[in-house]
């Protein structure tokens, strides 16, 4: 069985570049959450949805960050403008339910690199 | 401001010796505890979990320990092996149903 899918793995842009990164769950999961990862606060939940539905957007750090889950198999983050203090390895993740002790399964992460 | 600390960013142990992770929260909400392990260039993957109306869970090797008194969580892995050698993430769930993660240990077990 498939996990977690993000793409690209890898992304370097310049600064002002609008930067979307991918993500396809579980298939039927119906929770779907965000994080970024960086060295100095480690993992950060950004945004979760339940059911398609944004529920948590508090720790999306400002309004150039947007998040989208269009149907139960993919979502996106997007970056608009994008600054260097976005480079971070970004990670998808999903589960049964989010309100819940279900676990979550990562993908792999987009390491992005913003010039 | 860090719900969840993980105050040692790395740790080094001899190959069939103890390993022990701590982590540290702040809110006594919080009702579920997890361990996530990542290895480099791949995503958190799940470890072992403790509800708050426990103070031990054994799976194998991993055993994780809760002191809500001290608000304190702690992973045990014995004996420790080089396949051990990881990052590792401690992971908080509250009444609110928010996860906050740790910054991480890197553990290297030595072989």
């Amino acid at each position: 069985d498939a996990g977690v899918i993000q793409s690209p793995r890898h992304e370097v842009t310049e600064m002002g570049q609008e930067v979307t990164l991918r993500c396809k769950p579980i298939s039927g999961h119906n929770s779907l959450f965000w994080y970024r990862q960086t060295m100095m606060r480690g993992l950060e939940l950004l945004i979760y949805f339940n059911n398609n539905v944004p529920i948590d957007d508090s720790g999306m750090p400002e309004d150039r960050f947007s998040a989208k889950m269009p149907n139960a198999s993919f979502s996106t983050l997007k970056i608009q403008p994008s600054e260097p203090r976005d480079s971070a390895v970004y990670f998808c993740a999903s589960s049964w339910f989010a309100h819940s002790n279900q676990p979550q399964h990562f993908g792999d992460g987009t390491r992005l690199s913003i010039l | 401001d860090q719900q969840v600390k993980q105050n040692s960013p790395s740790l080094s142990v001899q190959e069939g010796r103890i390993s022990i992770l701590n982590c540290d929260y702040t809110n006594s909400m919080f009702d579920y505890f997890l361990w996530y392990k990542k290895y480099p260039a791949e995503g958190p993957t799940f470890l072992i979990s403790i509800s708050s109306i426990k103070d031990k869970n054994e799976d194998g090797r991993f055993t994780v320990f809760l002191n809500k008194s001290a608000k304190h969580l702690s992973l045990h892995i014995v004996p420790s092996q080089p396949g051990d050698s990881a990052v590792y993430f401690c992971a908080v769930l509250n009444t609110g149903n928010q996860f906050y993660f740790g910054t991480g240990t890197s553990l290297t077990v030595i072989p």
